[in-house]
Parts: C-alpha cells; structure tokens; sequence
C-alpha cells in the first residue's frame, strides 16, 4: 500500500489477555518506529528498528512489552498480560534510507482498550 | 535530541495567519527543526523542518532566528482543517537509535 498499515484499528481486550498489533510499513522503508498516546497526552516512544541493527528497546515501558520486525519489514508489538494502564493508541512510523528524517510517515495507529 | 517548548494552546481566526512559536535554546549545531501535526484521532503529519535557512513549501512556512534558539511555523490561510495539535522538535540530521521525542505541542484552534 501507498502508507503505514496498522492492524487492527481497534481492539478491545480483557484485564490479563496478550494482544499482539501489526505495523506494514512503506515499502523499502528500513526504519520503523512504534509509539503509544495515552488520551491527552504526547507520543511516547516505544521502540526503534532499523535495517538489520539490534533494535533500540529503551522506551518500552515493561518486560510485558516486546516487539519484533521480520524480513526487514513488517513489525509486531506484543503486549502479555494487558493492564488497564496499557489503553492507549499504539502509533507505527516508517522512514526512507539515509540520514533525514523527513520523510517519517506514521500510521493511523492501532487504539487498544482494556476493560 | 534537543527539548522543545511551546505553548499548550492558540486560537487563530479562519482565513487568518497562524504563528506558532517553538524555543529550542538548547539546540545543536547539527540538529533540524521539525514540525509535525495530528489532526484528532489520525496518526502525525510531517509538515515541515529546516535547518538555518527559512523554508517554505505547499502547507506551511518555517521561520528559524538567526541564532536558531526559536522559530515560528506559519500557516498562511488558516482553515477549520487545520485544527490540530501542532509539535515542534529538534532532531539530530545523522539518524541513529533514538526516537522521534514529541512534547505536548500546541493545540491549535481554528476559530469560524
């Protein structure tokens, strides 16, 4: 597709269940970034792949959170055993190769409510 | 990446010019000014960054002080569309592992 595809666009979920969520990014797009927006609050980061380097996990906020990126392209972010405190809109971002980071596309994220 | 600050909130008439302010005091030599905006429950917009040089392009005007400590995003015409949350940030040209870090921006309202 022409953007950043997220799935599922909403999802519901009980206290304790693991949901996972899925980025596709821009084709040939070799950063990827997942970010979460709690209501009223900013873009907090969550974590950063890019090309075949180790990925930056400094923003996850548990042992709870993992994600992975397969083949380069698509990415899922599990979260296990879901908290209240999770329900929050879960935003994936991709950039082009090379240094600028103009050309940053996000999603139109993944909205996780955990009832 | 260098901290951002604007202010949480503006009001701006329809058809009328909207200045938004950033200070990045703090901000590195190598580092550019980036805004983004999210219109409600949509994913972030890239709008526009610059670097020393005044930029403009089909949504927005950038302007960077001559010491680069602040800047200003201009939106010529401003429509009810154009009601969002506004995020100024500085980010280091060279990539690398760290995130895009986004503040609370300013919540831009377009007045009718």
């Amino acid at each position: 597709g022409a953007g950043v595809s997220q799935s599922p666009s909403n999802k519901v979920t009980e206290k304790g269940k693991d949901v996972e969520l899925r980025c596709d990014p821009i084709s040939g797009h070799t950063a990827l970034y997942w970010y979460r927006q709690s209501l009223g609050q900013g873009l907090e980061f969550l974590i950063y792949f890019q090309g075949n380097s180790a990925p930056d996990k400094s923003g996850l906020p548990s042992d709870r959170f993992s994600a992975e990126r397969t083949g380069g392209s698509v990415s899922t972010l599990t979260i296990q055993r879901t908290q209240q405190e999770d329900s929050a809109v879960y935003l994936c971002a991709s950039s082009s190769p090379g240094g600028l980071r103009n050309t940053i596309y996000f999603g139109e994220g993944s909205w996780l409510t955990v009832v | 990446d260098a901290k951002t600050t604007q202010p949480p909130s503006m009001d701006c008439a329809e058809g009328r010019a909207a200045n938004l302010p950033c200070n990045h005091s703090t901000i590195s030599g190598n580092e550019y000014v980036y805004w983004y905006r999210q219109i409600h429950s949509q994913g972030p917009q890239y709008i526009i960054h610059g670097l020393k040089n005044n930029e403009t392009n089909e949504m927005a005007s950038l302007i960077i002080t001559e010491d680069r400590k602040s800047s200003t995003l201009i939106l010529p015409h401003a429509t009810l569309r154009d009601t969002a949350v506004y995020y100024c940030i500085a980010l280091y040209s060279g990539g690398g592992a760290d995130g895009l870090t986004f503040g609370k921006g300013t919540h831009l309202i377009i007045q009718p």
